[in-house]
């Protein structure tokens, strides 16, 4: 069966410091991946999504980023953390090829930027 | 562009009353999904039901179930006799066209009282 990992599970950062989450599946051969931040208030707003291997498609302008190294690993990243960064990151995936099938979700990095 | 509206932010019940969660779509493609989820306080995001436009049927499962109906653009989620462990955000979400991200709606926190 598939598996989604994601850490860590809460963390907190000082503004300016760097970032990176990581998630990883298993289970499952070149998945969508996807990383949601959901702010106070529940709205969860797609930041990044990738198809394969280094194909990152990003929705929002800001400074995070995420990268592919292998295809079962989807990292979010920042060089510089900003208060507004605070937030609950999720992690999921959905099967690929091109189907619109349900996205599964890891259990949520909780960031507070102090 | 595709859109997702939850208008009930927060419901209270008391527990085994019927409760019904309204979502209301929004989709130029005439090929889409539409997927409920549920968030208990632990934060993940569970996934409860997927449905194609192309199956008006309605789904009964337990003590859920869910009425679409393309007329209204409507997938409405409903628990019959709730228990305290429903209190959750439910969000309900779309995925069309080539667009292999899902569009969430802004949730529903539903509480069940004793």
């Amino acid at each position: 069966s598939q598996t989604i990992h994601q850490w860590p599970a809460t963390l907190v950062q000082p503004v300016g410091s760097p970032l990176s989450l990581e998630c990883t599946v298993e289970g499952t051969s070149n998945p969508n991946l996807y990383w949601y931040r959901q702010a106070a208030g529940r709205g969860l707003q797609l930041l990044f999504y990738s198809v394969g291997i280094g194909q990152i498609s990003s929705e929002v302008p800001q400074n995070l980023s995420a990268s592919r190294p292998q295809d079962r690993q989807f990292i979010l990243s920042s060089k510089k953390l900003l208060l507004s960064d605070s937030g609950f990151y999720l992690c999921a995936w959905s099967l690929g090829q091109g189907q619109n099938t349900e996205a599964f979700f890891g259990q949520g990095t909780r960031l507070t930027v102090v | 562009a595709q859109k997702v509206t939850q208008a009930q932010t927060e419901i209270s019940v008391v527990e085994k009353e019927d409760v019904t969660l309204d979502c209301v779509y929004e989709t130029r493609d005439t090929t889409y999904y539409l997927f409920w989820y549920k968030q208990p306080p632990s934060g993940e995001l569970v996934f409860l039901i997927r449905r194609n436009s192309f199956d008006e049927q309605n789904e009964i499962s337990g003590r859920y179930s869910w009425n679409f109906q393309k007329s209204t653009s409507s997938f409405n989620f409903t628990i019959t006799a709730s228990q305290v462990v429903d209190s959750a955000v439910y969000f309900c979400a779309l995925s069309s066209g080539s667009a292999r991200q899902l569009t969430f709606g802004s949730g529903t926190q539903l509480t069940v009282l004793p």
